[in-house]
């Protein structure tokens, strides 16, 4: 079945870091990759998606790319600021054997000190 | 405002009584799905529908049924909870299983 698997957290950077979280998948058809960030207390919300290979999708200073060869969708920001503290999720769209499933990682909590 | 509503927020309840987490959005989507999140584990799908009257399993369904008979709504029945259901649920929807999905505020749940 499909599979989604994310670094391992939590990460801690001190601000103005270099952000990098890794995501790798498989997936039997073409799916479309999410990133979506959890806020303390809140539910998740879509930082960014792409929906082919290739396509980056960018957000708040956020991008990934969606890298078929490597099977991979790594979440990078180039300067992290305390208010990105929060727990992140990669995700894939896909409709193996015609269901139309959601998978999400694990997430990976990042904390941004200042 | 463009929202998923769930209701309650909080719960704690008994092993064996039956429960209903209610789920709404008020943006026409087409596919709106039930998550569990557990500590370690992310987010795993329990049941999804594609439209009203359309239901399937996700990864996770034993122990749970919905239905889906209106568009808006969506909700999450435990017939009999256990305490292996303890966890914090997601309700969730979108206008199809490839985009973008609008998630509730969560449903943390208790079964002693």
């Amino acid at each position: 079945g499909n599979s989604v698997t994310q670094m391992e957290g939590p990460v801690t950077l001190s601000e103005e870091a270099f952000l990098t979280i890794n995501c790798t998948y498989t997936a039997t058809g073409y799916p479309s990759l999410f990133w979506y960030v959890q806020y303390p207390g809140e539910g998740l919300q879509l930082l960014l998606k792409a929906t082919k290979a290739d396509d980056k999708g960018s957000n708040k200073g956020f991008e990934a790319t969606y890298r078929k060869e490597t099977t991979s969708f790594h979440l990078e920001k180039g300067s992290v600021q305390v208010s990105d503290s929060a727990v992140y999720f990669c995700a894939l769209s896909d409709q193996p054997g015609g269901y139309q499933k959601v998978t999400f990682g694990t997430g990976t909590k990042l904390q941004v000190i200042p | 405002e463009a929202q998923v509503t769930q209701n309650p927020r909080y719960l704690i309840t008994v092993t064996g009584k039956k429960l209903t987490v209610t789920c709404s959005q008020n943006m026409n989507h087409e596919y709106m799905s039930w998550y569990r999140q557990d500590p370690g584990l992310g987010l795993r799908q329990i049941y999804y529908s594609m439209n009203v009257e359309v239901t399937d399993k996700g990864d996770v369904p034993e122990g749970y049924k919905v239905s889906r008979k209106e568009k808006r709504n969506f909700p999450l029945i435990l017939e009999s909870p256990s305490p292996n259901q303890t966890s914090l649920y997601f309700c969730a929807s979108s206008l199809s299983y490839f985009d973008e999905q609008y998630f509730g505020p969560g449903t943390r749940l208790t079964v002693t």
